[in-house]
């Protein structure tokens, strides 16, 4: 256990639903990640929050929202998603994402989505 | 030019072979390097990092840094059929906040 949760850990919604994901870290870390892994490809960074506040949307469609209520806690809210968002959505944290280059991050064990 | 490279492998070691990894990254201004170790249908999980120029061993594992090459490899030792996974190279940079770069990983095979 790596202090990073996340859930549910499998997810299958259809292309009209609306559904949440959840990560939590205990680790006392002030940066957390949504990262997308899909079959065959690179990590894909989606968003990066530091203290709460977003520093990162990596061009990503407006279909995923994220939400940092507070250091310990990232959503990612999911509406009307398409057939390839289907993948491993995977979170992180790191103790400060102040960009000294050298801050570990430490990753949930994912949520497996599927749409449908 | 991708941004961080590695071979996708399978790379395949006989049991109590030394198995060496590699990853070569195109950004010179990178300041730190990530090995992370994936199983199928885990989560990336952090072996060992790396900063400056040279070798870093923790246990079985060595990492290996040669900045003016670009290039950062990860070598197991004695490796074990337990050892197979997927390999995920990453590299951070200063600056901003902490972004990290992965490479696609290498699929290695330890086998009996």
């Amino acid at each position: 256990e790596t202090g990073v949760t996340q859930t549910p850990r499998h997810l299958v919604m259809g292309m009209t639903n609306k559904k949440s994901l959840k990560c939590e870290q205990h680790l006392g870390h002030n940066a957390m990640y949504w990262y997308k892994q899909s079959a065959k490809k690179p990590l894909e960074l989606m968003f990066v929050y530091s203290l709460e506040e977003r520093v990162e949307n990596n061009s990503v469609p407006s279909r995923f929202s994220p939400e940092c209520p507070n250091s310990s806690h990232l959503f990612l809210h999911l509406h009307t998603l398409q057939p390839e968002d289907s993948a491993l959505y995977l979170c992180a944290s790191s103790q400060d994402g102040g960009g000294t280059g050298t801050d570990t991050q430490y990753f949930g064990p994912g949520t497996r989505l599927t749409v449908l | 030019q991708k941004e961080v490279e590695q071979n996708s492998g399978p790379l395949s070691v006989p049991e109590g072979a030394i198995a060496s990894l590699n990853c070569t990254y195109s950004d010179r201004g990178s300041q730190s390097f990530f090995w992370y170790r994936q199983y199928s249908g885990k989560s990336p999980e952090l072996i060992m990092f790396i900063y400056s120029n040279g070798d870093k061993e923790d246990g079985r594992f060595t990492a290996q840094l040669n900045k003016a090459s670009q290039y950062v490899s990860l070598l197991i030792r004695d490796s074990q059929p337990s050892d197979s996974a997927t390999y995920l190279c990453a590299v951070g940079r200063a600056g901003g906040y902490n972004k990290l770069i992965f490479g696609a990983g290498t699929r290695l095979a330890v086998h009996p």
